[in-house]
């Protein structure tokens, strides 16, 4: 079956650390994966784009990587701050329609 | 910074009464989406709207969903009889391109009793 998973436990970090999300997929080929930030109550806002053929796309503190072989995205966010509180989602392109992970709460603790 | 804007941001209503989301999508996209979230759950695909017709639709989106764009500007999402297990998120998103980023409104929080 078709299946996009994130960590579905909260994820705690220390400021200033590095916190790193997971998404994985399975039986999907998307052409390229998305990743939005959400906060409580309001709409996802879009992060950054990786297409299928791109190993690693960084934009400020964020990076994320796209393996098709493991077919894992990891997205990191360097120097971690509590502004950085909210929850990420990851999302699948395939046939111009999103597929969307449940998303994984990240806590940053100062 | 253009954005998408949806009103009602929270709208009440009994089961069985007809309800309009309107939302207002950035003026020069041409991809529209009505999604929804119920409290706590991920974020589901409803509808995409291309060049004035349904390109595509989910199964939740059935016949007592409809979605129009009556002028330039506006993009509405119809649910004609409204069930206790329509109360979610409502959200409008709207892209410049078929695989571009998703601008996505505040969201209408609708309630039904």
């Amino acid at each position: 079956s078709q299946k996009i998973e994130q960590n579905s436990e909260a994820l705690n970090i220390q400021e200033g650390k590095t916190a790193t999300l997971t998404c994985n997929y399975t039986n999907y080929s998307p052409a390229y994966l998305q990743w939005y930030r959400q906060d409580p109550g309001r709409g996802p806002v879009f992060l950054l784009l990786i297409r299928e053929n791109e190993k690693e796309k960084r934009k400020e503190r964020l990076k994320v990587t796209f393996d098709t072989t493991l077919k894992q995205s990891l997205f990191h966010i360097t120097a971690s701050q509590p502004a950085d509180s909210a929850t990420y989602l990851c999302a699948l392109g395939v046939n111009y329609q999103l597929i969307w992970g449940a998303g994984t709460k990240l806590i940053i603790k100062p | 910074e253009p954005e998408v804007t949806q009103t009602p941001s929270h709208q009440v209503t009994q089961m069985g009464q007809e309800v309009i989301l309107r939302c207002v999508p950035i003026s020069n996209h041409l991809y529209f989406y009505w999604y929804r979230q119920i409290l706590g759950q991920k974020v589901e695909f409803l509808v995409s709207f291309y060049n004035n017709e349904i390109s595509e639709k989910s199964e939740i989106f059935d016949d007592q969903f409809s979605v129009e764009r009556p002028d330039g500007s506006n993009f509405t999402l119809k649910i004609r009889s409204t069930k206790l297990e329509d109360s979610a998120m409502y959200f409008c998103a709207s892209s410049g391109g078929a695989s571009g980023e998703l601008f996505f409104g505040e969201g209408s929080r609708l309630t039904v009793l």
